[in-house]
């Protein structure tokens, strides 16, 4: 299988503190890591996608020195949310994207860690 | 038109019961689709690829027009542990970059 795990599976911090989230994948190589967030009752929006030994791009609306990717090794892609505040409470995810044998049509398979919940007081 | 946008919810059916989802995309390059399933507070996990015309696995039935820009979830005899939010995923290029529909809720009830 593809797993992924990320760590911690929840935060509960001050505002105004950083919190790191690091996102691995256990069994598989990833060139790839996509971060997202989660507001209650709503989808995942795409914050940045992270590349080993590049830096991260991130999508519109999303500030790159607040939400500070690393991807230091195909396995490991960290998220920092620096200063947080109590807007920034939600629930984050990465995922992994495998990158498939050769002729298979899944492209785009990407397999998700079980989440970040942080809620900043 | 959004990029991908899915039938509002919440679907609340009865045990047995046939229920199908629907979305739209607005990308008509995108060559594959994915429908994920999520449980409360958890993360997604992929039910279905579509990347012809169809895709079968049980139960579960998905459909792709293409001319219509549209993706079906077909759920046959639903279960109670059926419940949950099925997200519709488009990639948005080669990349990897995913797209997700607002998500449909899904409560199936005894």
């Amino acid at each position: 299988g593809a797993v992924v795990s990320q760590h911690p599976s929840w935060v509960i911090c001050k505002s105004g503190t950083s919190v790191k989230i690091e996102c691995r994948s256990l069994d598989f190589q990833a060139t790839t890591m996509f971060w997202y967030r989660q507001f209650p009752k709503q989808s995942l929006m795409l914050m940045a996608t992270s590349n080993e030994g590049s830096k991260a791009t991130y999508e519109q609306g999303v500030e790159k020195d607040k939400f500070l990717i690393n991807h230091a090794s195909l396995t490991l892609s960290t998220l920092t949310v620096t200063s947080a505040h109590p807007e920034d409470s939600s629930f984050y995810i990465c995922s992994a994207q495998k990158l498939p044998a050769s002729g298979s049509p899944l492209n785009n398979e990407q397999f998700f860690g079980p989440g970040t919940r942080l809620t900043v007081l | 038109r959004k990029e991908v946008e899915q039938d509002p919810g919440p679907f609340n059916v009865p045990e047995g019961a046939t229920v199908a989802f629907n979305c739209t995309y607005s990308n008509s390059a995108s060559q594959s689709f994915f429908w994920y399933r999520q449980d409360c507070r958890k993360e997604p996990k992929l039910l279905m690829s579509v990347y012809s015309s169809g895709n079968e696995d049980g139960r579960f039935t998905a459909q792709l027009n293409r001319a219509s820009q549209y993706i079906s979830l077909l759920i046959r005899d639903s279960k109670l542990s059926d419940s949950a939010t099925y997200l519709c995923v488009v990639p948005y290029n080669q990349g990897g970059k995913l797209i997700f529909g607002q998500g449909t809720e899904l409560s199936v009830k005894p």
